[in-house]
């Protein structure tokens, strides 16, 4: 069965820490890998990552994908009191426009 | 408001009953995603459309749920005598391209009481 775990579930911290949040996945026929910013609703998206070892960058936010451990991770450096929200990780496999997703790390940022 | 438009955005129901939601994607863009969420986990995919057609479908979508596409525009998503499992956010996301171009709707927030 396809499956994407993340870790941790719930993460809490001061302004200014780094955080690194983790995603591993089990999927057949891999193509990309997606994380989303989910405040309230919508969930927003961050980054693809198709190959190892690239990183993405975007302002305080980056993420980097290794294929041959199946993981991701996500770093948020400076953590500000908006990047309170639930990280999503998914998986998008070839030949099917589903995504599976993971449960979501929930971050809160306290001032 | 030219993003992805969905509704209602709350829906309360009694058991039983039958709900119909609506999603109107961004002009132009061809696909359309549904997707289901419950408290404390991911989307969950259910279906997929490209213009009219409904090229995917999850397992599992019961016989209970049904969408449509007419036209290629706006969308449908039918629960045919709901259950408190429905309960749930739908989501609807519309892309031109592959789904990393994609834009979420705001949602509609299911309760079955």
């Amino acid at each position: 069965e396809d499956k994407v775990v993340q870790s941790p579930l719930s993460l809490v911290v001061h302004e200014g820490d780094t955080v690194t949040l983790n995603c591993s996945y089990e999927v057949t026929n891999f193509r990309s890998l997606l994380w989303y910013k989910q405040e309230k609703k919508a969930p927003t998206f961050l980054f693809m990552l198709t190959s190892s070892g690239i990183e993405k960058k975007s302002g305080r936010l980056s993420s980097i994908l290794d294929k041959k451990e199946l993981f991701s991770i996500l770093n948020i450096t400076a953590t500000q009191t908006g990047d309170s929200a639930v990280y999503l990780c998914a998986v998008e496999q070839g030949g099917s426009e589903k995504l599976v997703f993971g449960k979501g790390t929930k971050l809160t940022v306290n001032p | 408001d030219t993003g992805v438009s969905q509704d209602p955005r709350h829906k309360i129901t009694k058991r039983g009953q039958n709900v119909t939601f609506r999603c109107d994607p961004i002009s132009e863009h061809n696909r359309l995603y549904w997707y289901r969420q419950t408290l404390g986990q991911g989307p969950e995919f259910l279906t997929y459309f490209q213009n009219e057609a409904q090229l995917e479908k999850s397992r599992l979508l019961s016989d209970r749920f049904s969408a449509e596409r007419p036209k290629g525009s706006f969308s449908t998503l039918e629960i045919q005598r709901t259950e408190q499992g429905d309960s749930a956010m739908y989501l609807c996301a519309s892309s031109l391209g592959g789904f990393a171009e994609a834009f979420f709707g705001q949602g509609t927030r299911l309760t079955v009481v």
